[in-house]
């Protein structure tokens, strides 16, 4: 079966550079969820789509945008790296539509601020 | 035991015992609750899930409990395998409107000794 798929799954980037994550969902799911996991600590919710619109949002920084494209996937821009952004950040996607309350988690990207 | 820092609790059983993982939620109004299976370097895969107008669920060698009256939950896994260590968080999701996102507990550090 088809799972959630990230891009890319490692990064390495300087202090004060960019760096865009991509999320492609799991076919028909209409939801995207973006998650930053700290090494040690639990997943924290960044900001969610439905249906290509915002829905909601949680400790994202300003630095951070996020949005959902036509074909439902999703990219987290991050500006200004600091070293405290370097964590794993998983995407999760759901049918919402379909009330579905599971998400599916891809693999992750692991992003390394040096 | 409580976590400080970047210090998961840890669970180490003999293979073949059962497993008790706890979890104390936050949110009187959650209404779905789910356990998470997350191996090293990889996303956090479900593993079952709950509804708040259910004490219990049973799947495949796990159980889960959930006592809404001190907010707590509990993955009880049979038959511990070596392929069951890893880290294990629970998550809830609070009831109406359009919040779909998770929450995280702090993760269990699960050790299965052959």
């Amino acid at each position: 079966a088809a799972g959630v798929i990230q891009s890319p799954r490692h990064l390495i980037k300087e202090k004060r550079e960019t760096a865009t994550l991509k999320c492609y969902p799991i076919p028909r799911h209409d939801t995207v969820y973006w998650y930053q996991q700290g090494p040690g600590q639990d997943p924290q919710f960044l900001i969610s789509f439905y249906e290509k619109m915002q829905s909601d949002k949680g400790s994202i920084p300003d630095r951070f945008s996020a949005q959902q494209f036509s074909d439902y996937h999703s990219e987290l821009n991050m500006s200004s790296l600091e070293l405290g952004d370097s964590a794993l950040y998983f995407c999760a996607t759901a049918d919402r539509g379909g009330a579905g309350d599971e998400q599916f988690f891809g693999p992750g990207t692991r992003l390394t601020v040096l | 035991g409580e976590s400080v820092g970047l210090h998961l609790p840890t669970l180490s059983v003999q293979e073949g015992d059962n497993s008790i993982i706890n979890c104390a939620y936050s949110n009187s109004a959650s209404d779905y609750f789910i356990w998470y299976k997350q191996e090293s370097g990889k996303g956090p895969q479900f593993i079952i899930d709950i509804r708040s107008n259910m004490d219990k669920r049973q799947g495949q060698r796990v159980t889960v409990l959930l006592n809404k009256t001190v907010k707590h939950l509990s993955l009880q896994i049979a038959a511990t395998q070596p392929g069951d260590s890893a880290v294990y968080f629970c998550a809830e999701k609070p009831s109406g409107g359009s919040n779909y996102k998770l929450t995280f507990g702090k993760g269990t550090l699960l050790t299965v000794n052959p």
